[in-house]
């Protein structure tokens, strides 16, 4: 299958510093990649859709000035947790797939976020 | 709105025991169907895609199934051994493409 990068794989920062996550397909384009959050013990949760060229697409509750999303290219989006806090200490895992809705999503192995 | 139930929320067995995961959904219109495989800590491993013009998808001791009619869907673990201890995530794509996933099942088997 396809390979999906993510880094950092694990960063702590200080409370009200900004964090910036990337996410890449190595061996394929993507003009979508999805980014979730997973909270201890629960499941994934949609975050945003990032469209290569265009604004990102936010769920609702997600605030888009603190989760600065930025597809920049075919094969790069990243992830910038503006002012962090405590409660933005989480598992962020973004994914990728191909141009069509059936195609299987390929998963980053995820960046474990310690906000202090 | 589509929402995806795993049942149960977690699960002890024996080594060698042959176990069943269920995963349900709400909306029928699914585009496919992935088990993944998610260690503590970890990322998520991909076990079976099921596209939904499918039944079943197998992979060694792996057997999914999809009943997309009904809702359902079904993770058969054969032989099931220690290294299976994982949480085991259901998850849905739809229109819009981005998964939808359960709450998943914590399995752990004993030797």
């Amino acid at each position: 299958g396809a390979v999906v990068s993510q880094h950092p794989s694990w960063v702590i920062c200080k409370s009200g510093t900004s964090v910036k996550i990337e996410c890449r397909s190595l061996d394929f384009q993507a003009t979508t990649m999805f980014w979730y959050r997973q909270f201890p013990k629960q499941s994934l949760m949609l975050m945003a859709t990032s469209n290569e060229g265009s604004k990102a697409t936010y769920e609702q509750g997600v605030e888009k000035d603190k989760f600065l999303i930025n597809h920049a290219s075919l094969t790069l989006s990243t992830l910038t947790v503006t002012s962090a806090h405590p409660e933005d200490s989480s598992f962020y895992i973004c994914s990728a797939g191909g141009e069509r809705s059936f195609d299987e999503q390929f998963f980053g192995p995820g960046t474990r976020l310690t906000v202090l | 709105k589509q929402e995806v139930t795993q049942i149960p929320a977690a699960l002890s067995v024996p080594e060698g025991e042959n176990l069943v995961l269920n995963c349900s959904f709400t909306d029928s219109a699914i585009y496919n169907l992935q088990w993944f495989r998610q260690d503590p800590g970890k990322g998520l491993t991909s076990l079976l895609l099921i596209q939904s013009s499918q039944r079943e998808q197998t992979s060694g001791r792996l057997n999914a199934s999809l009943d997309k009619s009904s809702g359902r869907s079904t993770l058969y673990i054969a032989a099931s051994q220690p290294g299976d201890s994982a949480t085991y995530l259901c998850a849905v794509s739809q229109a819009g493409t981005a998964l939808i996933f359960g709450k998943g099942t914590t399995l752990s088997v004993s030797s």
